[in-house]
């Protein structure tokens, strides 16, 4: 089982839309929740960090934490086509690692 | 607002050949990291670094990778003999004391083994 699985995408909405993104993660005792913004070759960039359960908002960004489930979500609001990107989602393994998935291209339609 | 930076850029160079990647972490950051990112795929921890010895190293840190923090503002990853398969995106990141565990990351080197 991978530690940390996202679909790959890519995910398509319209400009003005809702995006959801999801992750799973197989570690139960992770605390530690992030999300990374990654345009086409550039270097991860930390949007949003998330470590109880529930929801944080920052601006048009929401991150959500299920630990029970064990999933954690991102939800842009108002989505415009500069947030076209793929999103990471990554644990912090207690070893003092982040432990990536895969990714989920997003593409904002004018 | 600080920032992590990195150089080269891009490196190209022939199997074999040794190769040296840098990174200045954000100044007041005191743990260190360096992944990588083989094109399509997923980005991949390779080693921590902290009060100047490794934490931990991936099964993809062996021995011809060392990494070095020869003075007060440098972080360095050598490759000492280079494969065709080392061809990635290398990120360098960094975070601070704190138990928030954000790590924030440089542009990145482009290795390139031919």
């Amino acid at each position: 089982q991978k530690e940390v699985e996202q679909n790959s995408g890519p995910l398509s909405v319209p400009e003005g839309a809702i995006a959801s993104l999801n992750c799973t993660y197989s570690d139960r005792v992770s605390q530690s929740f992030f999300w990374y913004r990654q345009y086409s070759g550039k270097s991860p960039e930390l949007i949003m960090s998330i470590y109880s359960n529930g929801d944080k908002e920052d601006g048009r960004f929401t991150a959500q934490l299920n630990k029970a489930s064990q999933y954690v979500s991102l939800l842009i609001r108002d989505s415009q086509p500069s947030d076209s990107a793929t999103y990471l989602c990554a644990i912090y393994n207690q070893g003092g690692k982040l432990i990536f998935g895969q990714g989920t291209e997003l593409s904002v339609k004018p | 607002e600080p920032e992590v930076t990195q150089t080269p850029s891009h490196q190209v160079t022939q199997m074999g050949q040794e190769v040296i990647l840098r990174c200045v972490p954000i100044s007041n950051h005191l743990y260190f990291y360096w992944y990588r990112q083989i094109l399509g795929q997923k980005v991949e921890f390779l080693v921590s670094f902290y009060n100047n010895e490794i934490s931990e190293k991936s099964e993809i840190f062996d021995d011809q990778f060392s990494v070095e923090r020869p003075d007060g503002s440098n972080f360095t990853l050598k490759i000492r003999s280079t494969k065709l398969e080392d061809s990635a995106m290398y990120f360098c990141a960094s975070r601070d004391t704190s138990n928030l565990y954000e790590q924030y990351f440089g542009p990145g080197t482009r290795l390139t083994v031919t």
